[in-house]
């Protein structure tokens, strides 16, 4: 039982770039969401799904796209990269009727 | 969901109970006090979470004010591994409210 698992753990894109974040569970969790945690800060919802094919925007979807095509997987899209998108990126899973979130260990994404 | 206040930052010496406060006087009745932490920019970890009467877990208790605008997460023997970042979040019951909200949090720097 992995839990949340994302790849890559470190990525340097230059501007411009496209790139996709990995995120996958192994808990069949219904829930799964993206955050993104600037230097000093707290964490904020890029885009969430309450299901396979579900999915929805949250604070800061601006410059990123999700799909959620199976129940395990929720890659989260840059279209093309800024250095603003210069952040620690996490995924979390959880049941929709649960009470605790699991996160990633983060990927930490640097665009130049 | 509630706006929560916390101290920015909190020493505790080891093997003491560390208490840390969260004000959440905007807190309405189906919103529930969820406590998380952040080791050194890992992924955040669930510690406790409750309603209205006191919890605890393996990990820590949560004491709740009766008029619920206050809450306190107690760890009752800190060690250098709780040095941490703590999240105190407001989250609605209802059906649909998954998300979390992370504010600043308290930096709690537990010292030898």
């Amino acid at each position: 039982n992995a839990g949340v698992t994302q790849t890559p753990k470190f990525q340097v894109l230059k501007t411009g770039q496209s790139m996709t974040l990995q995120c996958a569970q192994d808990m069949n969790h219904e829930y799964m969401s993206w955050y993104r945690q600037d230097p000093g800060m707290g964490l904020r919802l890029i885009h969430y799904s309450v299901g396979a094919g579900i999915t929805d925007q949250g604070e800061v979807p601006n410059g990123y796209n999700v799909s959620r095509s199976t129940t395990e997987d929720f890659p989260l899209r840059l279209l093309s990269a800024a250095p603003s998108q210069t952040s620690v990126y996490f995924c979390a899973s959880s049941y929709l009727s649960g009470t605790e979130a699991f996160f990633g260990q983060g990927t930490r994404l640097t665009v130049v | 969901d509630a706006k929560t206040t916390q101290p920015t930052s909190m020493d505790c010496a080891e093997g003491r109970a560390a208490n840390l406060p969260c004000n959440h006087s905007t807190i309405s009745g189906n919103e529930y006090v969820y406590w998380y932490r952040q080791i050194h920019s890992q992924g955040p970890q669930y510690i406790i979470h409750g309603l209205k009467n006191n919890e605890t877990n393996e990990m820590a208790s949560l004491i709740i004010t009766e008029d619920r605008k206050s809450s306190t997460l107690i760890l009752p023997h800190a060690t250098l591994r709780d040095t941490a970042v703590y999240y105190c979040i407001g989250r609605d019951s209802g059906a649909g409210s998954y998300q979390l909200t992370f504010g600043k949090g308290t930096k709690l720097s537990v010292i030898p």
